[in-house]
């Protein structure tokens, strides 16, 4: 939905162990979605996306749910290493636009 | 994929000075560029939408006057801080739009912080 600059919560989990990271948007008038992955000091980095007409879509080690009923978004990672430690963003776009609309974000910490 | 650079990386500069940031896209042409803000552990907020040969259009609560864009080139855009205050201190992050990918590929971020 969209970003009210609102810090950043914290989830904390320990190496190998799946992360499940959750999202909630505000505009049922988003058809496209993406979650991003943002180290300390760079700009984001894409992960995966998908389509509004999909409910979920696997990548490497990565998969995201999209829950269209209640304007859910996950990004769920398996066996999380110690490199996945960033912020983590999920971002919609409006149909017919190609604005991005980033969501308030989640760290993640991997304890090892 | 496609590579963004920004220039600087950081910059610090005195109050009431201006600062110009540089958004290019290296491997590829973008008619459309955006530019972002983000404040410390806080997401990224656009600001404008940067139109290659035409205005750029801002976001609700952005200053265009402060704010100065520029997009001359399809793999150049410029944001220019005009009269730079310690509130404008913030990491401004841009995006080239890649119309073949429907992707925004983002730059790497300029950290502005103003004494």
């Amino acid at each position: 939905g969209e970003n009210v600059g609102l810090h950043l919560p914290t989830l904390s989990v320990q190496e190998g162990d799946n992360s499940i990271i959750n999202c909630a948007y505000s505009n049922s008038a988003s058809d496209y979605f993406i979650w991003y992955k943002q180290e300390s000091g760079k700009g984001p980095q894409f992960i995966i996306d998908i389509r509004s007409n999909m409910d979920k879509r696997q990548g490497q080690r990565v998969t995201v749910l999209l829950n269209k009923t209640v304007k859910h978004l996950s990004l769920q990672i398996a066996a999380t290493q110690p490199g996945d430690s960033a912020v983590y963003f999920c971002a919609e776009i409006w149909r017919g636009g190609n604005k991005l609309v980033f969501g308030a974000g989640t760290i993640l910490r991997v304890k090892s | 994929g496609a590579v963004v650079s920004q220039h600087p990386s950081r910059v610090i500069c005195k109050s009431g000075t201006s600062v110009k940031i540089e958004c290019r896209s290296l491997d590829f042409q973008a008619t459309t560029m955006f530019w972002y803000r983000q404040f410390p552990k806080q997401s990224l907020m656009l600001m404008a939408t940067s139109n290659e040969g035409s205005k750029a259009t801002y976001e609700q609560g952005v200053e265009k006057d402060k704010f100065l864009i520029n997009h001359a080139s399809l793999t150049l855009s410029t944001l220019t801080v005009t009269s730079a205050h310690p509130e404008d201190s913030s990491f401004y992050i841009c995006s080239a739009y890649r119309s073949s990918y429907n992707e925004q590929f983002f730059g790497p971020g300029t950290r502005l912080t103003v004494l």
